[in-house]
C-alpha cells in the first residue's frame, strides 16, 4: 500500500537555526512528491516538487529537499529560518499507476524568537 | 497572476439547509480538486475530476454531498442536508495534471477556501 509519513507532528526551532522536516513514503513504484506550506487561515502552496530529475529540488523561501530513493525519504530543509516560516507543512505523494495523491498529515513548525 | 477563486468565502447556515460552493479553477488547468479542513480530521481528499469527468470521490460521503463540474470554469460542491459535523473550511484546488508513462505530475493551486458553519 502506498503512504505518507510526516515523522514530526510539530518541530520548533529558533529564528536563525536550520530547519529539517520530516517525510517518508511507501511505493510500489516511482512516485512524484511535493512539500506545500499552509500559513494560518490560507490556502497552500507549493513550496517544490520531485518528479524525476535531479534529486535535490529547490523551492521557494529558501526551502529544499533531497529525493533519496533507498531511504524511500523526502525532507525539507532551509538553513536559517525565519519568523514567517512558521506555518503548517505538508508532504504529497502522487501515483500515476492508481491515479493518487496522498497527504501526509502535516508538520506545524514554530519559530522561536 | 492567476489564481483559484472560491464563493462565498464564508457561510453560516442552519443544520438541514442546502449548502453550494463554487470554484473558478485557473483557466487552461485540467484537473480540480476538492478538499475539507477541520482541526479533528486535517486535510481531506474529498473528490477530483480531469477534464471534468470524476476521477475519484472516495472521499465523499455520498448520501449528501455532491460534486459537478458543469462547465470547464466551474466547480460545484453540494451539501444537501448539511449537518454541524459539516462544519470545515473547504478547499478547491486546480492544475494542469501532465502524465508520463510513470508519473504524473500533479502540481495544485489552492483556492482561499471556503468557511462552513452549520449550526
Amino acid at each position: 500500500a502506498q503512504s505518507v509519513t510526516q515523522l514530526d507532528s510539530h518541530v520548533s526551532v529558533s529564528e536563525g537555526t536550520p530547519v529539517l522536516l520530516r517525510c517518508n513514503y511507501s511505493s510500489s513504484y516511482s512516485p512524484s512528491l511535493f512539500w506545500y506550506v499552509q500559513h494560518p487561515n490560507k490556502g497552500l502552496q507549493l513550496l517544490l516538487k520531485y518528479t524525476s530529475a535531479a534529486t535535490l529540488v529547490k523551492g521557494i523561501n529558501g526551502f529544499e529537499a533531497e529525493f533519496k530513493k533507498s531511504e524511500t525519504s523526502f525532507h525539507l530543509t532551509k538553513p536559517s529560518a525565519h519568523m514567517s516560516d512558521a506555518a503548517e507543512y505538508f508532504c504529497v505523494v502522487s501515483l500515476t499507476r492508481d491515479d493518487k495523491i496522498i497527504f501526509g498529515k502535516g508538520t506545524r513548525l514554530h519559530i522561536l524568537p | 497572476d492567476a489564481r483559484v477563486t472560491q464563493t462565498p468565502r464564508h457561510k453560516v447556515t442552519e443544520m438541514g439547509q442546502e449548502v453550494t460552493m463554487r470554484c473558478q479553477p485557473i483557466l487552461g488547468h485540467n484537473t480540480v480538486f476538492w478538499y475539507r479542513q477541520t482541526m479533528m480530521q486535517g486535510l481531506e481528499l474529498l473528490a477530483y475530476f480531469r477534464n471534468r469527468a470524476p476521477l475519484d470521490d472516495s472521499g465523499m460521503p455520498k448520501d449528501r454531498f455532491s460534486a459537478e463540474m458543469p462547465d470547464a470554469t466551474l466547480a460545484t460542491l453540494k451539501i444537501q442536508p448539511s449537518e454541524p459535523r459539516d462544519s470545515a473550511v473547504y478547499f478547491c484546488a486546480s492544475g494542469l495534471v501532465l502524465t508520463a508513462w510513470d508519473r504524473a505530475d500533479y502540481e495544485q493551486y489552492f483556492g482561499p477556501g471556503t468557511r462552513l458553519t452549520v449550526t
